[in-house]
């Protein structure tokens, strides 16, 4: 079975921290994506990447950047935390595009 | 980008079939429709997937007509734990661009 595991499930930070949020997965997935999720707004694309060191925007950048500096591992980068940005935040994988994404479980960021 | 339609809930009984449909009109040619599960506090998971016709395994079938406008998610004998929010997602190319998550369905079974 895919295992893809972010590193935390709860965590608490500060406005204007830098914030990492970091993604695993086992299973030499080519891709790799992070969403937000938020009541009443179900899943939103903030970015994905289909290749080492390749990014692209999905549907709400802003405030947000990515890395990808080996295959298995994708960060999730808060510049500067903002409240707007208390969220529940999924990473997920896929070998191909239309193949299903394996989702972790999930962190649940609060921004003080 | 094709976007879907859902309903918001559906209510059911334990030991009921459930039929969950979702509008995609504007789905393209090499569209697959996908279908996902969540569970609160977790991360979603793949159920289905299908192109056209009807696909079936061991959780759920799938029936898609012919124009592929809409798809139908169908579980049969549902049980408590199918509550649960389903989500319909159509999409192709470029990795993660054209799978749009959409506010899903939330089901909730009752004894």
């Amino acid at each position: 079975d895919v295992k893809v595991t972010q590193s935390s499930r709860y965590l608490v930070k500060r406005t204007g921290e830098k914030v990492f949020l970091e993604c695993v997965q086992d299973m030499d997935h080519e891709n790799m994506f992070w969403y937000r999720q938020d009541p009443g707004l179900g899943l939103r694309l903030i970015y994905f990447s289909y290749d080492v060191k390749m990014k692209e925007k999905g549907d709400i950048p802003e405030g947000y950047s990515v890395s990808r500096e080996k295959k298995e591992r994708f960060s999730l980068i808060l510049e500067s935390a903002s409240t707007n940005q208390t969220s529940m935040y999924l990473c997920a994988s896929t070998r191909e595009v239309n193949q299903p994404q394996h989702f972790g479980d999930g962190t649940r960021l609060s921004i003080l | 980008l094709a976007k879907t339609t859902q309903p918001i809930s559906m209510d059911s009984y334990e030991g009921q079939e459930v039929n969950i449909t979702c509008s995609h009109n504007n789905i393209a040619t090499n569209d697959y429709i996908t279908w996902y599960q969540q569970f609160p506090s977790q991360g979603p998971r793949f159920i289905i997937q299908g192109y056209k016709t009807k696909v079936t395994n061991e959780v759920a079938s799938l029936f898609i007509p012919a124009d592929r406008k809409s798809s139908t998610l169908s579980l049969p004998r549902v049980s408590l734990s199918d509550t649960a929010v389903y989500y319909c997602l159509v999409g192709d190319g470029p990795a993660g661009t054209a799978l749009i998550f959409g506010k899903g369905t939330t089901l909730s079974v009752s004894s």
